[in-house]
């Protein structure tokens, strides 16, 4: 039973270069979410998604870009990576949204050189 | 604005000591509130959620909206709950769940 599984869960960049982070959820959930995790402040949320082709802004969304074409993906893209966005990146899932449990994947460690 | 506080970064007690991490939240509507953990090199896990009024691993939290606060207690700390707890508030419109800044709870042998 694999959940929510990230991909990758390590990378360098450069300042400028672009990535693309994949988050996979085999439970079929509706909602799917991205946070980024930095000292002291939490879990931010970048992007959301409440089902197949929708997407929406979370508090931090500049600089990112996401796709959710099928269900059970969402993609969150960095077109222009600055060391701003040196961050552990986590992808949840959830079936009820805002009122359910979420499931996280493992987290993608960026650094941004 | 919605909003959830944790006043502490960093908790530590020794084992079989009472721990409580506080949690505030800012909200006008009718909150959902969840505490989650993370332990060393495992994902971020649901803990416990107000709306099932249970204890897990020995924790519980009750929502005092009167104080907007759902503080998670145990009332004798173990070494393996060393974790990053994060409280977080849901229903908060457009389907999102805010978190505070996380507790690092520390429990000394």
């Amino acid at each position: 039973n694999a959940g929510v599984t990230q991909t990758p869960k390590f990378r360098v960049l450069k300042t400028g270069q672009s990535m693309t982070l994949l988050c996979a959820q085999d439970m079929n959930h509706e909602y799917m979410y991205w946070y980024r995790q930095d000292p002291g402040m939490g879990l931010r949320l970048i992007h959301y998604s409440v089902g197949e082709g929708t997407t929406a802004k979370g508090e931090v969304p500049d600089g990112y870009n996401v796709s959710r074409l099928k269900k059970q993906n969402f993609l969150l893209g960095l077109e222009s990576a600055a060391p701003s966005q040196t961050s552990v990146y986590f992808c949840a899932s959830s079936s009820t949204g805002y009122t359910g449990e979420l499931f996280f994947g493992e987290g993608s460690r960026l650094t941004v050189l | 604005a919605q909003r959830v506080t944790q006043p502490e970064k960093l908790l530590s007690v020794f084992k079989g000591a009472p721990v409580e991490l506080k949690c505030n939240y800012s909200y006008s509507g009718s909150p959902e509130l969840f505490w989650y953990v993370q332990y060393s090199r495992q994902r971020l896990q649901l803990l416990l959620r107000h709306i099932s009024r249970e204890s897990i691993k020995g924790f519980t939290a009750d929502l005092n909206k009167g104080e907007t606060s759902f503080h998670l207690k145990k009332p004798f700390a173990q070494e393996e709950d060393s974790a990053m707890y994060y409280c977080a508030l849901g229903n908060t419109g457009g389907f999102k769940t805010i978190f505070g800044a996380g507790t690092r709870l520390f429990v000394k042998a």
